[in-house]
This record gives structure tokens, C-alpha cells and sequence, in this order.
């Protein structure tokens, strides 16, 4: 069975410009979260979404936003991107919400300069 | 909120040691995972622990939620173990909260 799939892979865009990230779940699972991991940190915690409905949002600027689609791909855009931006973009994806253990993605690498 | 602390923040070792990795959390938790970040950036499940110990071949680890900690057990460690290691925790919501990692180096 497939892994939780991102693209694209890498990805270089300017200040000021939009970028929209995508992401499949594993089959079967309803929940897709997003998580951002800049250079030496952890990921941290940016959009959690079940059953199509926002659940969870993280600590981010409304430039962030996301949406999951009835197949329960999900999409990340962020507007005006900063040069802060740059970091790697991770999906994860789990059953449901709640309690179950979550799978990630190969992620996508967004610089921006 | 929950705040996870891992430790050390590096460690080297030479090929066929045996290590520890230690991951503290501040509140109760509902869960913990394990994972290993290779250097692609890929999150590699390990353990899925909320409590008690799992073993799988060298890698085993204990989580002691009364306690607040878990621990991340390596043995005979391998070129191949080196990378950074995560502990996350799962608060009320289902989200995790990871620590900053642990950065390990196996020397041959």
C-alpha cells in the first residue's frame, strides 16, 4: 500500500508570492494534519482537518490556510510568503481524529527568497 | 500547553554501542511516538507508546506516563542508525507536540 504522498517535492518561490502544497493520505484515513519544520527545530503543528471540517490550527498567521477534499487529499496554501516561510512543509496523515498514530510524508522543501 | 523535552540534544557514538535517548513532558498525554528523521527529511515511525515497553530488533523504548518521561533504547547501534530522533506527544486534541530532537552520529 502507498505511503502518505506530497508534491511537489521541492519548490522555490519569491517574497510576496502564493504556493499551494498537496497531500494524500493513506487509504482509509479520514485525517490529514500539517506541520511546519524549519532547520534545526522540530515540526511544529500548523492545521489539523477530519472528515473535511477544520479540527485543529496551530500558532500560524491567517496567510495559512488549508482544505481537505472529499477523498480526503488535503491542500496547504500560503499567501504572501515570507523569507521566515522557508522551511519543510510535512503532511501526516491517521484514521481519524484523536487517538490514533500518525504517518508523514516525504514532505515538500519551500524556499523562498 | 504541553512542552516535550528530549536529551541529549547530540550524541556520538562509535558502531556497535548501545545508547539511550530520553524525552520529558510537562502535562499528561495521551499518547507518545518515536521516530526517526532520515536525512531526505522523511519521519519514520517507531514507536506508537503510551505507555509501557515495546521492543523492535535493536530499538526498544518505555514510556512511564505517571512519570512523564519516555526512553528510546538503541543497541549494537549501526552507520545506518544515524539521524535525528523525535519523541512527539499527543495532546487532548490529537495533534502532536515534538521535541527538538536528538541529532545522532554512529561512527564506523
Amino acid at each position: 500500500d502507498a505511503g502518505v504522498t506530497q508534491s511537489p517535492t521541492h519548490l522555490i518561490k519569491t517574497r510576496g508570492q502564493h504556493v499551494t502544497l498537496r497531500c494524500s493520505p493513506i487509504s482509509g484515513h479520514k485525517s490529514v494534519s500539517w506541520y511546519q519544520q524549519v532547520l534545526g527545530q522540530g515540526p511544529q503543528f500548523i492545521f489539523q482537518y477530519y472528515e473535511k471540517e477544520e479540527r485543529g490550527r496551530g500558532n500560524f498567521p491567517d496567510r495559512f490556510s488549508a482544505r481537505q477534499f472529499p477523498n480526503y487529499s488535503s491542500e496547504l496554501n500560503v499567501n504572501a510568503l515570507l523569507l521566515g516561510d522557508s522551511a519543510l512543509y510535512l503532511c501526516a496523515s491517521s484514521l481519524a481524529q484523536g487517538l490514533y498514530e500518525q504517518y508523514f510524508g516525504p514532505g515538500t522543501r519551500l524556499t523562498v527568497t | 500547553g504541553i512542552q516535550v523535552e528530549q536529551s541529549p540534544p547530540d550524541l556520538i557514538l562509535q558502531e556497535g554501542a548501545n545508547s539511550t535517548l530520553r524525552c520529558n513532558f510537562s502535562d499528561s498525554v495521551n499518547n507518545l511516538q518515536w521516530f526517526h528523521q532520515n536525512p531526505w527529511g522523511q519521519l519514520i515511525n517507531l514507536f506508537y507508546i503510551p505507555s509501557g515497553t515495546k521492543q523492535n530488533g535493536r530499538l526498544s523504548a518505555t514510556t512511564v506516563a505517571t512519570e512523564r518521561y519516555s526512553l528510546l533504547y538503541i543497541s549494537s547501534s549501526q552507520t545506518t542508525d544515524s539521524g535525528v530522533y523525535f519523541c512527539a506527544a499527543r495532546d487532548d486534541t490529537g495533534k502532536l507536540i515534538f521535541g527538538q530532537g536528538t541529532t545522532l552520529q554512529v561512527k564506523p
